[in-house]
């Protein structure tokens, strides 16, 4: 049964770059021809799509984050992870990783203040 | 810039009938926009739901269901329960990205 567990820094500084990984257990990241995305979601507020990795190296990314985001893969640790640059407090969120949408990691906080 | 809109809030008494839309700035809702739909309750993760408008998750309870509906996607509960009180979520694609709407906050009562 796959697992995906959210992991990184839960406080960051404004203006550094906020790095997460989701490692996933019970299968491989690279075995089969999925995407795997990033979404986030404010407290009290709705879901955002950050961006997304297809396994063929194809990444998408959300057009208001775009300049900032990269999402990739280390199939060496069979994990995702994500890098979004000069963060303010707005990049304050639950970062969830999905393997496609249906299914999702339990989330981790990240605070962004100095 | 995209933007896709649900209802803020419905409410349902238990055993009734609801359905919840999701529209989209640039017009009509069709399959071509992959229609997701995703519940989620308070301080969990959300759950996926129905995928490409109205197929179903292996672990979706059969009262759920999806449907494009007058230029909406449109997700159904019939016989609802009082569990089935939460946020939903729709997910719309626009060749590339994806865009969630607002979420509607479904009150069982």
């Amino acid at each position: 049964q796959v697992q995906l567990q959210e992991s990184g820094p839960g406080l960051v500084k404004p203006s550094q770059t906020l790095s997460l990984t989701c490692t996933v257990s019970g299968g491989s990241i690279s075995s089969d021809t999925y995407y795997w995305n990033w979404i986030r979601q404010p407290a009290g507020k709705g879901l955002e799509w950050v961006g997304l990795f297809e396994t063929s190296g194809t990444t998408n990314y959300n057009p208001s984050l775009k300049s900032r985001v990269t999402i990739s893969i280390d199939t060496s640790k069979n994990q995702l992870s994500l890098k979004l640059s000069s963060v303010t407090a707005a990049d304050t969120a639950v970062y969830y990783c999905a393997r496609e949408f249906a299914l999702w990691g339990q989330g981790t906080l990240v605070t962004v203040s100095s | 810039q995209t933007v896709v809109t649900q209802e803020p809030s419905l409410t349902v008494s238990p055993g009734g009938t609801v359905t919840l839309t999701c529209a989209s700035s640039t017009g009509a809702v069709t399959s071509g926009y992959y229609p997701n739909w995703f519940q989620q309750k308070p301080g969990q993760a959300p759950r996926a739901l129905i995928y490409s408008t109205s197929k179903k998750h292996s672990w979706t309870p059969a009262r759920f269901s999806g449907s494009l509906l007058g230029g909406y996607a449109a997700l159904t509960l019939s016989g609802v329960q009082p569990e089935d009180e939460a946020d939903y979520y729709c997910l719309l694609y626009y060749g590339g990205a994806w865009v969630f709407g607002g979420g509607t906050k479904l009150t069982v009562l």
